[in-house]
C-alpha cells in the first residue's frame, strides 16, 4: 500500500531562518507531488507541484522554493523564513492522473517568530 | 473566475442529529468533485468522488450529491458523531481544457457536541 510521510510535524523557527520540510511516498512509483499551504478560514493554496525528478512548477511568487531530488522526495525550502511564512503546509501525491484523488501527509505546522 | 463556495463556515450540531453541508462552484470544465475530511491538525482524506454524469453518492453515513446543471453539490451527514467533528472540504478539479487545475472550497467547520 501507499504511504506518505512528512516532517517535522511542529517547528517554531526565527525570522530569517532557513526551512526546510520533507515529504516522501512509498509503494509508488513516478508520482504527481504537490506543497499547499492552508490559512486558517481560507482553502488550501497550491504553492508547488511536480511531475518527475527536478522538475518543479510554482504556482505563486514566494519566499519559498522546492525541490524533487528522488522520484518519491519532495522538498519545501526557504534560505530567510518571513513572518507571513507561518501557517499549515501540506505534501500530497495524485493517483490516477491529473484529476485523480489527493492523498494528503500528515502536514507541517510552521510558526515564524 | 473559478470558485468553490462552501456554506455554513461553521455548524454546531448535537450527536445523533444529521446535518448538511452546502458547496457551489463556478468552475470550468467540470471534471470531478470531492469531499474531503479533515481532522484538526491532520491531512484531509478523501470521502467521496462524483462525476457530471452522478448524482448520489454515498460512504457509510456520508452521502454527497451533485447538481451539475446549477453547479452545487451538498454532504449529508446522518447520525453525526463525536468523531464527525473536523472540518469538511469541498474539491473541485477542471478538466483538460482546465489545464487539470484542482479548486478547494475553504470548508465548513463542523463541532459535534455530547
Amino acid at each position: 500500500s501507499q504511504t506518505i510521510h512528512q516532517w517535522p510535524a511542529t517547528l517554531v523557527q526565527p525570522v530569517g531562518s532557513p526551512l526546510s520540510l520533507e515529504c516522501t511516498v512509498e509503494g509508488t512509483s513516478n508520482p504527481n507531488l504537490y506543497w499547499y499551504r492552508q490559512a486558517a478560514g481560507r482553502g488550501l493554496q497550491l504553492l508547488f507541484y511536480s511531475v518527475g525528478i527536478g522538475q518543479i512548477s510554482s504556482e505563486v511568487p514566494q519566499n519559498l522554493s522546492a525541490s524533487r531530488p528522488q522520484d518519491r522526495q519532495f522538498i519545501l525550502s526557504s534560505k530567510k523564513l518571513l513572518l507571513s511564512d507561518s501557517g499549515f503546509y501540506l505534501c500530497a501525491w495524485r493517483q490516477g492522473g491529473n484529476t485523480g484523488e489527493l492523498f494528503f501527509g500528515e502536514g507541517s505546522r510552521l510558526t515564524v517568530l | 473566475k473559478n470558485q468553490v463556495e462552501q456554506s455554513p463556515q461553521s455548524l454546531i450540531i448535537l450527536e445523533g442529529k444529521n446535518c448538511t453541508l452546502q458547496c457551489n462552484y463556478t468552475v470550468s470544465p467540470f471534471s470531478n468533485l470531492r469531499w474531503y475530511k479533515q481532522d484538526t491538525g491532520r491531512g484531509p482524506v478523501s470521502l467521496t468522488i462524483m462525476t457530471f454524469s452522478e448524482n448520489t453518492k454515498s460512504n457509510g453515513r456520508y452521502t454527497a450529491t451533485l447538481d451539475a446543471d446549477t453547479k452545487q453539490s451538498s454532504l449529508h451527514i446522518t447520525a453525526s458523531q463525536l468523531s464527525d467533528s473536523a472540518s469538511y472540504i469541498c474539491v473541485v478539479s477542471r478538466g483538460l481544457a482546465g489545464g487539470f487545475k484542482t479548486i478547494f472550497g475553504a470548508g465548513t467547520r463542523l463541532f459535534v457536541k455530547a
